[in-house]
This record gives structure tokens, C-alpha cells and sequence, in this order.
């Protein structure tokens, strides 16, 4: 079945460092790839999505490219910020279906 | 807009008792999901309604939960009798297109004692 897998956390940086979270996916066909984003005490928010491969998702400054030979979908930022300071889930929905498949998510703290 | 609401926020129930938790989706929103959130795990797909239609619960432990959408707006999934391992957010969402559509709700913790 398809499934999502996110690196392990936590992981924690200084602020204005550069941030990469991996994600590696397994699915059939070309699924389309999302990023959502959880902060403390809030629901969790789309913060950018690919639906084909090489495409490129960006908002607030984080990116993700669809890499279809890799399977991956890794989330960059060049300088995070205190307030990036969230959890992050990478998740997918196989071609033409509504669900979401959630990886594990990955717990990020930026320290001043 | 008004997003997803959710109630109650908190629930701290005793194995084998019963629970029930209540979302109102987004105005207009045909689709309605819930989804179980365990601690340091992502959400998992529950259930999936379209109006009050079900299109997918095949992830549902249907000895114990069920769900129901009245009138394609509201829903209530139910636990009965409640298990240790149901401990966990329960999320609802709700969308009016393609999975980048969907809105979540701010969640039920559930403690099971």
C-alpha cells in the first residue's frame, strides 16, 4: 500500500540556519505530494504541495521538489525563524482520490 | 469563514466506557473525514464521507467505532467500548475538491484509563 516515511525527529537548529526534513514516499502510479504544518496548539495547515514529478511547491520561504527517480520530497528552507518552530507532516494522495497518507511527522524547535 | 469546529477538546474516559465526539465541517463542504492522530504518529484515515455517503472506512475498527454524517452537514464517531490504544487525537476534516482542499480541525484528545 502507499506510505509515507518522514526522518526521524527532533530536530533542532539555531535560528537562520538552513533546515532540510526528509521524506520518502511509496506508491502506485503518480501520486500527488503535500506538506502540512502543526503549530503549538493550532490544526494542521497545508503549507505546500507538487502534484507531478519535478514540480516545485513553495510558501513562506520553504520548498519542495517532486523527485519521481528518488521518490522524495524533501522540505528545504535557506533560514528558518523561531516561529517556524512546528510540527511537519509529509503526506500523499494517489491519483484522482481525496485521502491523505500522513507520515509520521517530524518535530522542529529553532532556538533564538 | 468559520473553520472546522470540533467538541469537546478533551475527553479522559475509563476502558470499556463509551465516547462520542462531534465536527461541523466548513458551510458547503461535500467531503468530511475523520482521521485518529497517536502520539508521535501521523493521522491515519477513519472514515470518509461524501454528503452523507460513506466512500471509505476501510481503516475503521468497525467492532467498535462508527460514525454517521446527519443530513450530509454534521457527524458523530463513536466508540463503544473504548480501549486503551484508542487513546489519541481524532481529527476532523472537511474539503470541497482535491486533498489540498481540506481544512482540519483543531481535534478531540481522547485519554483512555
Amino acid at each position: 500500500g502507499n506510505s509515507v516515511t518522514q526522518m526521524e525527529g527532533p530536530v533542532t537548529l539555531s535560528e537562520e540556519a538552513f533546515l532540510t526534513i526528509n521524506c520518502t514516499y511509496t506508491a502506485t502510479g503518480y501520486p500527488s505530494l503535500f506538506w502540512y504544518v502543526q503549530y503549538p496548539g493550532e490544526g494542521l495547515q497545508l503549507l505546500l504541495k507538487a502534484t507531478k514529478a519535478d514540480d516545485k511547491g513553495s510558501n513562506k520561504g520553504f520548498e519542495a521538489t517532486y523527485r519521481k527517480e528518488t521518490t522524495s520530497f524533501h522540505l528545504e528552507k535557506g533560514s528558518v525563524q523561531v516561529s517556524d518552530s512546528a510540527v511537519y507532516f509529509c503526506a500523499l494522495s494517489e491519483q484522482g482520490a481525496q485521502k491523505l497518507v500522513f507520515g509520521q511527522g517530524t518535530r522542529l524547535t529553532i532556538n533564538p | 469563514e468559520a473553520g472546522v469546529a470540533q467538541s469537546p477538546r478533551y475527553k479522559i474516559i475509563e476502558k470499556r466506557q463509551s465516547v462520542a465526539f462531534w465536527c461541523n465541517p466548513i458551510s458547503g463542504h461535500a467531503t468530511l473525514y475523520w482521521y485518529q492522530q497517536i502520539l508521535g504518529q501521523g493521522p491515519k484515515l477513519l472514515i470518509q464521507f461524501q454528503n452523507n455517503g460513506v466512500v471509505d472506512d476501510s481503516q475503521l475498527p468497525k467492532d467498535r467505532f462508527s460514525a454517521e454524517r446527519l443530513k450530509g452537514v454534521d457527524s458523530t464517531l463513536k466508540i463503544q467500548p473504548a480501549k486503551l490504544e484508542d487513546s489519541a487525537v481524532y481529527l476532523c476534516a472537511s474539503s470541497f475538491g482535491g486533498p489540498e482542499t481540506q481544512y482540519f480541525g483543531p481535534g478531540t484528545r481522547l485519554l483512555v484509563l
